[in-house]
């Protein structure tokens, strides 16, 4: 079974609005990730958080992380028409962490 | 951009064929990596490589096969194609194992 679950699977929004997509998994890990996936195309990554870190921004990006809930958040400020994508966590277990693997995916799309 | 490659983008072919998809890195990265992709789906990892002769199978079951002869080059070979493999295959490498990888822009298999 996947790590990694995205919540919510599909959010639309406004340009100019944030929006928030969350990440849960199961099992301990050494840091977390996320990734941008434009149709059909290859992933581009956004950020990487490890787990003795609780909050990392990049941009207009804000991740938080909180292990003992073994959930992450990834909020994006001021959202634009070009951030319309599929949003996915990844996860890099701890103790041998050579299989990162990614959750389900939240679509996201950005009405200008 | 991500200095990896591959080819085709897109192959259409037929049942019982054999065909190999390739995947090329200049960054020099021990860590390359095939995913298994449907549309609007998570990633499941088929494949990976530490580095030159090692090869092993993903948490996903695969009937294809990989070499890692040369550090830039992990092709990906069906002996027999079938419809049930078509899917998009995105290959990535990684400097080390468990942190940020760089993903080609996949090769979308319809297998007729």
């Amino acid at each position: 079974s996947q790590q990694g679950e995205e919540d919510p699977q599909a959010l639309s929004i406004q340009e100019g609005e944030n929006a928030t997509m969350n990440c849960s998994y199961k099992t301990s890990i050494n840091n977390l990730q996320w990734y941008r996936q434009n149709s059909g195309r290859g992933l581009v990554h956004l950020i990487l958080i490890r787990s003795n870190e609780r909050e990392k921004h990049s941009g207009r990006l804000r991740v938080t992380l909180d292990t003992s809930k073994k959930s992450s958040s990834l909020l994006i400020t001021a959202s634009r028409a070009a951030d319309t994508a599929s949003y996915f966590c990844a996860t890099a277990p701890s103790g041998g962490y050579q299989k990162v693997t990614f959750g389900t995916g939240t679509k996201l799309q950005v009405i200008p | 951009e991500a200095d990896i490659y591959q080819t085709p983008r897109y192959l259409v072919i037929g049942t019982g064929k054999k065909i190999t998809l390739e995947c090329s890195q200049t960054m020099g990265h021990d860590k390359m990596y095939w995913y298994q992709q449907d549309p609007g789906m998570e990633l499941h990892l088929i494949h990976y490589s530490y580095g030159v002769n090692s090869t092993e199978k993903g948490d996903l079951s695969s009937e294809s096969t990989v070499s890692r002869i040369r550090t830039e080059h992990f092709p990906l070979t069906l002996e027999s194609a079938r419809p049930s493999h078509t899917s998009q295959y995105l290959c990535a490498s990684s400097p080390r194992a468990g942190l940020e990888a760089f993903f080609g822009q996949g090769t979308r298999l319809t297998v007729v």
